[in-house]
């Protein structure tokens, strides 16, 4: 496979469920991304890894707990969520340094909190 | 001030017109202006960036214009295409930080 890929596309998962959002980047970058779309925000910030250490959290509520164990893969676990948390989650990755803006972004994960 | 304002929220264009989708910031410290595109069911795209010491750099039919001074910057589709029909984001970057300030995103509607 190539680019940025998230798995799975869809979740429905109920308030008190705890579930996990994957992604693997194949493009040999340092960087990555989690990214929050919803309907009445534009792309909103949640955490940003380099080199698997995080380097910003963007304020994100605690239900949001972030894993980067390499530089090829991220997840977000998800527990006790709110509806308001429904969302597309989108992954991107990028190189570091000058280059960072250049992020390539997966196809993300509709979430839909019950 | 890491606010990147963003208009139209949508636009509607005949085939081969020209779409004109605006932005501005208020941050100086931002030194990248990237645009990204977005199909529906798919992550966002990088289309064209810019920097802040060119005001206009052009890309096939996709031009960013860049005005320094009233911090503002814009993407113009020349010869828009039905094809072209999708959400743009413009966005902004500073150096210190790698993460992106996006835009509210514009809904291109490009008519046959």
């Amino acid at each position: 496979e190539t680019g940025v890929t998230q798995t799975p596309r869809h979740l429905v998962m109920g308030m008190t469920n705890k579930k996990s959002l994957k992604c693997e980047q194949h493009l040999g970058h340092n960087a990555m991304y989690w990214y929050k779309q919803s309907a009445k925000k534009p792309l909103e910030l949640m955490f940003v890894y380099n080199f698997k250490e995080q380097t910003e959290n963007n304020s994100v509520p605690s239900r949001f707990s972030p894993e980067c164990p390499n530089s090829s893969h991220l997840f977000l676990h998800l527990h006790t969520l709110q509806p308001e948390d429904s969302a597309l989650y989108l992954c991107a990755s990028s190189l570091p340094g000058q280059r960072s803006y250049e992020q390539y972004f997966g196809p993300g994960t509709r979430l839909t909190v019950t | 001030q890491q606010q990147v304002k963003q208009s139209p929220q949508s636009l509607i264009v005949q085939k081969g017109g020209i779409s004109i989708i605006n932005c501005a910031y208020e941050n100086t410290a931002f030194d990248y202006f990237p645009w990204y595109q977005q199909f529906p069911g798919k992550g966002p795209a990088l289309l064209i960036a810019i920097r802040p010491d060119v005001s206009e750099k052009k890309e096939g039919r996709f031009t960013i214009s860049f005005n320094k001074s009233a911090k503002q910057f814009s993407l113009h589709i020349m010869d828009s295409q039905p094809g072209d029909s999708a959400t743009y984001f413009c966005a902004a970057q500073n150096g210190g930080r790698r993460a992106l300030t996006f835009g509210s995103g514009t809904r291109l509607q490009v008519q046959p």
